[in-house]
């Protein structure tokens, strides 16, 4: 089955720019999904095919996929980014949904 | 307004049933996917299976095929997780998630997002 490998933790200074990477076998060929997830609550769509916003999602959240990498910019990071995030795709192969581990975003 | 509204909290000793819901509202029931989503306590977000309301087509991932049952009421909306025998792993957060159905330009991510039912398992 498909897997998704995310680093377990990234850390990022106020204001500055935090990227999460979520890696699998030529990911570029797939389209990624990304999710926020703050303690206590459900989590919430942030990027949809690769790159795209849901509505309220701000543009200094953006996504990227290539090769074997796809890659979540968050800009200008402030205390209330600090959440888990997850990549996830679909497996044509299988039709299931896979998740990757998630990454904990802490702001110092 | 779209929505998922969840079943409430259960405590279940080892052994027992359970059956946990999901009522849709705010938009069309049979045009999106309900799936099943799991977290147990600090950990990351599993798939665990999806329902398609308009013929009740389901597709279990393997981790949990065989051991709980996806089902649904499309006369009231409504999705249903349930469990004939649980045991202590299954203590966790459920949640169930709306996904746009093939071909449309919803496919494939998971737009909206009840607010989870926690499942406790103890003896």
């Amino acid at each position: 089955s498909y897997v998704l490998t995310q680093p377990p933790s990234v850390s990022v200074a106020p204001g500055k720019t935090a990227r999460i990477t979520c890696g699998g076998n030529n990911i570029g060929s797939k389209s990624v999904h990304w999710y926020q997830q703050k303690p206590g609550q459900a989590p919430v769509l942030l990027i949809y095919y690769d790159n795209g916003r849901p509505s309220g999602i701000p543009e200094r959240i953006s996504g990227s996929n290539s090769g074997n990498t796809a890659t979540l910019t968050i800009s200008r990071v402030g205390a209330g980014d600090e959440a888990d995030y997850y990549c996830q795709v679909w497996d044509s192969v299988t039709e299931h949904v896979v998740f990757g581990g998630g990454t904990k975003l802490t702001v110092l | 307004e779209v929505q998922l509204v969840q079943s409430g909290a259960g405590v279940k000793k080892p052994g027992e049933s359970l059956k946990i819901s999901c009522k849709g509202s705010g938009y069309s029931f049979t045009n999106y996917w309900i799936n099943w989503v799991r977290q147990v306590p600090g950990r990351g977000l599993e798939w665990m299976g999806r329902i398609d309301p308009r013929d009740s087509y389901i597709s279990y991932s393997p981790s949990f095929q065989g051991h709980v049952t996806i089902s649904l009421d499309k006369s009231i909306t409504t999705a249903y997780l349930q469990w004939s025998s649980l045991r202590a792993s299954d203590a966790a957060m459920y949640y169930c998630t709306r996904m746009g159905r093939e071909y449309t330009s919803s496919f494939g991510f998971h737009d909206y997002w009840g607010q989870g039912t926690l499942v406790t398992v103890s003896s």
